[in-house]
């Protein structure tokens, strides 16, 4: 089984300031990936970011970066100089090579508001 | 082409109606899914077809049924919903099987069944 937890209900952060957000997993998979998406308002998942188990580096796209430490268990996602349009919904998921084909299992999500 | 096209955007219908909900994608992908999301909570998985073959049903009752007629199209067919089947209804697509590869997800139809 699979399990996410995201512990951060809601999250504000001042623009142009860094935000984490807070995740850690649980899975028997021995390989596996971590992602992170973003929900806007208007309703569409965004894939942000993707970390495989077995990257010896921490995946960086742009202003985000996923601060990754297997052995906690944790794949918290940084966002750097936070603008207006980084107010959404973000939720972490992973993906397990052993899972059934096809089944992500998502966090509850943090909801980040950016105030001006 | 990056995008998964579904439609309708918005739907309202009457517990006794029957409508469909599409989605396409262009990318070559082989997988597709759907989901249901309730408002400030994630996404739950409810069907997932692989290479057009229905590989995983999440125990959806009858009255959702879905149907991939060919590699770029998938289809969610709606008979006599309850109001609780309120949602927004997401459509993904990915390549299939292993662990590293992300959805592409559509822009989701938001249901309100009256």
């Amino acid at each position: 089984a699979q399990k996410i937890t995201q512990t951060q209900p809601g999250m504000f952060v001042q623009e142009k300031e860094a935000v984490t957000l807070d995740c850690t997993y649980d899975t028997s998979d021995p390989s596996y990936g971590l992602f992170w998406y973003k929900q806007p308002s208007s309703g569409e998942m965004i894939f942000l970011i993707y970390q495989g188990s077995y990257d010896q580096q921490n995946a960086t796209e742009g202003r985000y970066s996923l601060n990754f430490q297997k052995a906690r268990k944790s794949a918290n996602l940084v966002i750097s100089a936070s603008q207006l349009g980084d107010s959404a919904m973000y939720f972490c998921a992973m993906r397990g090579d052993n899972t059934n084909a096809g089944k992500s299992t998502f966090g509850d999500g943090t909801t980040l508001t950016v105030k001006p | 082409d990056t995008e998964v096209t579904q439609t309708p955007k918005h739907l309202v219908m009457g517990m006794t109606n029957k409508k469909s909900l599409k989605c396409e994608q262009h990318m070559g992908h082989r997988a597709m899914y759907w989901y249901k999301q309730k408002a400030k909570k994630p996404p739950e998985l409810m069907f997932v077809y692989s290479y057009e073959k229905l590989s995983i049903n999440e125990s959806v009752p009858s009255r959702f049924s879905p149907e991939c007629p060919n590699s770029s199209l998938l289809n969610l067919h709606l008979h006599a919903l309850q109001p609780e089947d309120s949602a927004l209804y997401l459509c993904a697509s990915s390549r299939p099987g292993t662990a590293n590869e992300k959805l592409f997800f559509g822009s989701g139809t938001q249901l309100s069944v009256l």
